[in-house]
This record gives structure tokens, sequence and C-alpha cells, in this order.
């Protein structure tokens, strides 16, 4: 079964500090992807990537970066978190192609006090 | 640009009733139709697909039929279950995934 790990379930940080969150697969895919979820919005693309050291704005960029240097890990990056960014951040991975579905990891929550 | 609209929630049902959670969604070409499931505390997990018109998805009881001439991929089941609570998703794949806003899920004993 393809696992996609995220590093942390839960995270509390303050305002204006950076912020990484990392995401790891298992099974060589090309497809990382980034989203929050919030009530009521569902999930919004923050950031993807197609390869190593690739990388395309989704929805919601602003505030955010991403770092793909291996193709198992994609990281994001909170330049200077604000308290706008508390949320559940979820990364997902999948193989080129319509047929196969992304796979998600467990989600961080992530609360900016 | 793709779309994917869901009915609003939250649903709640008890223990047996019968499940319909409608989904339309705005596509050029021919995209692939998804229902993923998110339980409680947990990320998502894909529950279904279809990958082309009159396609049916099943699992775990669950089913949704892609129609192309009404852009819908409703998800039914016949009798659900206390553990069926959840948010369900549905997500197309064109030119880009896009997921719909979510549909929360609660059924009573």
């Amino acid at each position: 079964d393809v696992k996609v790990t995220q590093s942390s379930r839960y995270l509390v940080k303050r305002t204006g500090e950076k912020v990484f969150l990392e995401c790891v697969q298992d099974m060589d895919h090309e497809n990382m992807f980034w989203y929050r979820q919030d009530p009521g919005l569902g999930l919004r693309l923050i950031y993807f990537s197609y390869d190593v050291k690739m990388k395309e704005k989704g929805d919601i960029p602003e505030g955010y970066s991403v770092s793909r240097e291996k193709k198992e890990r994609f990281s994001l990056i909170l330049e200077s978190a604000s308290t706008n960014q508390t949320s559940m951040y979820l990364c997902a991975s999948s193989l080129p192609g319509g047929e196969l579905p992304q796979h998600f990891g467990d989600g961080t929550r992530l609360s900016i006090l | 640009g793709d779309s994917v609209t869901q009915m609003e929630g939250p649903v709640t049902l008890s223990e047996e009733a019968f499940l319909t959670i409608n989904c339309t969604y705005t596509a050029t070409g021919y995209p692939s139709l998804f229902w993923y499931v998110q339980y409680p505390g947990e990320g998502l997990q894909l529950l279904l697909k279809a990958t082309k018109a009159d396609d049916k998805g099943s699992n775990k009881g669950f089913e949704a039929t892609y129609r192309k001439e009404t852009t819908s991929f409703h998800l039914e089941k016949g009798s659900v279950q206390v553990s069926d609570s959840a948010v369900y998703f549905c997500a197309l794949e064109g030119q880009n995934f896009v997921f719909g806003p979510g549909t929360r899920l609660s059924v009573l004993p």
C-alpha cells in the first residue's frame, strides 16, 4: 500500500516563525501536492510538484513556499507564520495520469498563536 | 475552469437509512471522478472512482455512477452504519485535480 507520511500530526508555532511541514511518500510517485483544509472551504491546493526541483503554484500560494530536493520528499514552508495560516494541512502524492488517485497523509493540524 | 459542487451538509441519518450525496461537476473533456472519505482525525482515503461515462464505482457498500449527460456522480448507500460517519469529498481529475467542499455525514444509532 502507498504510504504518505507527514512528520507531525499536531504543531503549535508563534506568529512570525518560519515553519516547515514535511511529507514523505514511499511509492516513487512523481506528483506531490500540499492542500489546506478549512471548515466550509474544503480542500484548497497550495502548491504541487510534478518532478524533483519542480514546483507549481496552486490556488492559494501566498505566504507559502515549497521544496522538492528528492523525489520522495515534499516540504511546505511558511516563511513568516500568521494566525490566518492556522489550518489542517494535507499532503498527497500520485502517479501521472487521470486514472490513478491521489493518496493522502493523515494531515498536520497547525496552530499559529 | 473545472469545478465540483456537492450538496451542503451536514447530513444526519439513522442507522440503516438510505444515503444519497449529490455531486455535479463542470469540466472540459472527459475527467475521471472520485469519492474520497475522511474519518475523524485522519487524512482522505479513496472510496471509489470511475474513469469514463456509465462506469459504476463501488466499495464498502457505496456506489456512484458516472453520468455524463447530467454531469453527475452521486454517492449512494442502501443502508448506512454508525461507522460511516465521516466527511465525503467528490473530486475530479481533468486538467487539474479538483475537490468539492465536502459533505459531513452523521449516522445515529
